[in-house]
């Protein structure tokens, strides 16, 4: 109930690519669906995020799409580049207050 | 937003010694997390960081392994407790800002490895 279950692990795309990562929860209570992009040696950052009362938010090459009945959330980045090759996570929050429960990570690779 | 300074950014310890990490928050929070983040795995909550008061674990996590304080709104520190290889690991210090529904940020993390 509490797992966010996150695909691929990794992924391999072409620069000026799209992107696409897939994320999938089980708890309904969940009410914040964040994305948090991480580079070697550093902490993860909050590069986007959706509640679900939308079914897509975009910010620059970066979209989320969220499908509540589904309970599926996935994140698109357009004209992938290079600098964009991190690690992403997506991650989920019950009611305010509680801590995120995170995904386990898709290591995304954009070859140039 | 919130810059979270956490130090120090990595240690080599030896087996049986515990390891204070700190965490500074350039603004107050009402919320201060601690993660662990084993080499190329996901991140895992050890516990939420109250302030004035005792922390609450996650499942799997002990007050006496793991003790932390947080005596008020912008600082926090995590002790990692008669260590051993197997709490090498990256751990990471993160704050709510904007109240109880706001946005997490993290700190750089700390990479603590035991010998």
């Amino acid at each position: 109930q509490q797992q966010v279950k996150q695909s691929p692990q990794s992924l391999i795309v072409q620069k000026g690519g799209i992107s696409i990562i897939n994320c999938a929860y089980e708890n309904t209570a969940f009410d914040y669906f964040p994305w948090y992009q991480q580079f070697p040696g550093k902490g993860p950052a909050l590069l986007i995020a959706i509640r679900p009362d939308v079914s897509e938010k975009k910010e620059g090459r970066f979209t989320i799409s969220f499908n509540k009945s589904a309970k599926q959330f996935s994140l698109h980045i357009m004209d992938s580049q290079p600098g964009d090759s991190a690690t992403y996570f997506c991650a989920a929050r019950g009611q305010a207050g509680t801590a995120l429960i995170f995904g386990k990570g898709t290591t995304l690779s954009v070859s140039s | 937003s919130a810059v979270i300074s956490q130090k120090p950014s990595r240690d080599i310890c030896q087996r049986g010694t515990s390891l204070t990490i700190q965490c500074q928050v350039d603004s107050q929070v009402t919320m201060m997390f601690w993660y662990r983040q084993q080499p190329g795995q996901s991140l895992t909550l050890i516990a939420t960081a109250n302030q004035g008061s005792e922390a609450t674990y996650e499942s799997g996590f002990v007050i006496d392994k793991f003790p932390i304080s947080r005596p008020n709104l912008t600082f926090s520190t995590l002790t990692v407790s008669n260590m051993s290889p197997e709490d090498s690991s990256i751990y990471l210090c993160s704050a709510r800002t904007g109240g109880r529904a706001g946005e997490l940020f993290f700190g750089e993390g700390s990479r603590l490895t035991v010998l």
